[in-house]
């Protein structure tokens, strides 16, 4: 099956800095997720983004979906956007995501 | 609109006890999930349902039993638990199809001794 892979394991950022995180995909998507899990560990979706471009407030997706890859740009961190980043992907039938192991992100002020 | 809701949020059970895990919805999606999430991990699907009475095995199925009767519940069995059960457990749904977006419940936490 499809295999995901995330990158930087870990990030430490000062409050405002800016970071990129990775997902790489090992075969072609029907879906990819990124999720934010909070410190209480509530899964919070951030965006649907099998391919192309969105952006929502300070946070951004690309996915580059020929090159089996999918990129979450975090512009002027805050506290509060630490915790763990997945990025999840299914191909073929019935939405199956497979997740990555994640980016543990910690923002401080 | 309570979205995917779970029950209990946390539960500790003894090894060899039963219990089951309630998950419902109320965005009328036809699929559902049942997820496990252990310690510095992804989550990994257990058992999934594309429709009411149908079921299908996840990537890590043994130990668990599924059933949904009804379009907006879907339940999750642990016939006799194990130590290795140990985890967070996450449903989530989606709308029919390949390109759908899951919505995630908040978990239920499970300690098995």
């Amino acid at each position: 099956g499809i295999q995901v892979e995330q990158s930087p394991p870990d990030l430490i950022l000062q409050e405002g800095a800016n970071s990129t995180l990775r997902c790489n995909f090992s075969d072609s998507v029907n879906n990819l997720q990124w999720f934010h899990q909070n410190p209480w560990g509530q899964l919070i979706n951030l965006f649907y983004i099998p391919s192309g471009t969105k952006q929502n407030g300070r946070l951004s997706a690309t996915t580059v979906a020929t090159e089996r890859y999918s990129l979450l740009y975090i512009s002027s961190s805050q506290t509060t956007d630490s915790g763990v980043y997945f990025c999840a992907a299914a191909s073929g039938g019935y939405n199956k995501l497979i997740f990555g192991a994640g980016t543990r992100l910690a923002v401080h002020p | 609109n309570a979205g995917v809701t779970q029950t209990p949020k946390f539960r500790v059970l003894k090894t060899g006890q039963s219990m089951t895990l309630l998950c419902a919805q109320d965005m009328n999606h036809e699929y559902m999930y049942w997820y496990r999430q252990d310690p510095g991990m992804g989550l990994r699907l257990i058992h999934y349902s594309v429709g009411e009475g149908t079921t299908a095995k996840g990537e890590v199925p043994d130990g668990y039993n599924v059933s949904r009767l009804k379009k907006q519940n879907f339940l999750l069995g642990l016939e006799s638990a194990a130590p290795s059960q140990t985890s967070v457990y996450f449903c989530a749904s989606s709308y029919a199809g390949q390109q759908e977006t899951q919505y995630f419940g908040p978990g239920t936490r499970l300690l098995v001794l």
